[in-house]
């Protein structure tokens, strides 16, 4: 399985730039790297999804490098809103025939302060 | 139409006794998945459906924990003689076809074993 590690936490002041870096060393072929935000008591929220170099939409930036073994959120400018935690997802991970998994990372905690 | 949504929205149970939770996915959605989330913690991926087969149920803690899915729509999870550690958030997530897609996420079932 595709093993992710993030930091426990991050802190930012608002308007600044937020990286928040996933490592995955033995990501599969297949896999694809997505990341998700999560509000208290509430279930997690698609933020941005990539297989590898650069994806961007209107909310977030996916960097990942050609040896896919990491990935990197970018955040612009956040705001207090965007305290939150953050996790990073890759997969699928298949570990047989007909066998399938899909690996959480343990969610960074962004704090952001006025 | 609505968004994912799960029943019930909070259980407290005794110890030993089994417990039923609901999951509606988005409509027309194939794929459903089941997540666990302790206190603090991050997501533990349980099972995936794609349609009403579960091609790989290694996810599930333990034989007292079960699932279906019926009529490829919604979908139970079952714990039978819970145990204080069953205590837990229970998320379910759907997409549109399969892992690769965005899963959207339902508010949870917070289970809590007394």
């Amino acid at each position: 399985l595709a093993k992710t590690t993030q930091p426990i936490s991050m802190d930012s002041y608002e308007g600044q730039e937020v990286n928040i870096t996933c490592s995955h060393n033995n990501i599969a072929t297949n896999d694809y790297i997505t990341w998700y935000q999560q509000f208290p008591s509430q279930g997690p929220r698609f933020i941005i999804q990539g297989y590898k170099t650069k994806v961007t939409n209107e909310v977030a930036s996916l960097f990942i490098p050609a040896d896919r073994k990491s990935s990197t959120l970018s955040l612009p400018r956040v705001s207090l809103s965007d305290t939150a935690v953050y996790y990073c997802l890759v997969g699928p991970s298949y570990s047989g025939a007909g066998s399938y998994q899909l690996t959480f990372g343990k969610g960074t905690k962004l704090s952001v302060i006025p | 139409g609505a968004g994912v949504s799960q029943s019930p929205s909070n259980k407290v149970t005794e110890k030993g006794k089994d417990v039923e939770l609901r999951c509606d996915p988005i409509s027309g959605h194939t794929a459903l998945y089941w997540y666990r989330q302790s206190l603090g913690q991050g997501l533990e991926f349980l099972i995936y459906f794609q349609g009403n087969s579960a091609p790989d149920k290694s996810g599930l803690p333990s034989d007292r924990f079960s699932a279906e899915r019926t009529g490829g729509s919604v979908s139970t999870l079952t714990i039978q003689r819970t145990q204080q550690e069953d205590s837990a958030v229970y998320l379910c997530a759907s997409s549109d076809l399969g892992y690769q897609e965005t899963q959207y996420f339902g508010p949870g079932t917070r289970l809590l074993v007394l």
